[in-house]
């Protein structure tokens, strides 16, 4: 099983439409949290950390759930800019080091 | 920006022959890592430094080396490439420590091939 999970995609929607990401996690030592953004041909930018109480930047909404070991990624009202590779990332306690998804390819329509 | 640069930013190469590439960092981080990105794999972790002269392996270590003897430059070197190695390498840095961890930043990659 892979550490992180992600649904690969593609997700196709609508512009203006609502979307939401999922992704899970098998550690459960794990400590942060993070969505990253990668758009085509372009290194990894960070999106925004995910906080136990959830958080929000935006139109863009991230949750983690503890007991369920899944971090969600909501965005509203999308714009054709979000176009792009989400990536679901995740930290172990006590290791200086990342653990990458796959990513979730986004492509909003016009 | 969190001034990071990769060279060179496009390599072609033949099997067999050795291949460094740079990651140069303005801004005195501590750690500093190395990734390869693959269709169907994501981004991988090769090797990691934590300081001058300190590295350790990543999860796809094989067949790569690094070296760090100045904090701003982490240096990954392919010994002898062999076309699997061709890939997109991303540099990688935090001012992560403690008991917290912060966020990587990436540069902006080398695309490579072996041919």
């Amino acid at each position: 099983r892979k550490e992180v999970e992600q649904d690969p995609g593609p997700f196709n929607v609508p512009e203006g439409a609502t979307v939401a990401f999922n992704c899970t996690y098998s550690n459960s030592a794990s400590q942060s949290f993070f969505w990253y953004r990668q758009d085509c041909r372009k290194e990894p930018k960070l999106l925004m950390s995910v906080y136990s109480s959830g958080n929000e930047d935006g139109r863009f909404t991230a949750q983690l759930n503890r007991a369920s070991q899944y971090i969600s990624l909501l965005i509203r009202d999308s714009k054709l800019s979000d176009s792009a590779t989400y990536l679901c990332v995740v930290n172990i306690q006590g290791a200086q080091k990342l653990v990458f998804g796959q990513g979730t390819r986004l492509t909003i329509n016009p | 920006d969190a001034g990071i640069t990769q060279s060179p930013r496009h390599k072609v190469t033949e099997t067999g022959t050795p291949v460094t590439l740079r990651c140069h960092q303005t801004e005195n981080h501590r750690y500093m890592y190395w990734y390869r990105q693959d269709p169907g794999h994501g981004l991988r972790l090769i090797h990691y430094s934590y300081g001058v002269k300190d590295t350790d392996k990543g999860e796809v270590s094989d067949g790569y080396s690094v070296s760090r003897s100045k904090t701003e430059d982490f240096l990954l070197t392919l010994e002898s490439a062999t076309s699997s190695q061709t890939s997109v390498y991303f540099c990688a840095i935090t001012s992560g420590g403690g008991s917290s961890y912060n966020e990587q930043f990436f540069g902006p990659g080398t695309r490579l091939t072996v041919l």
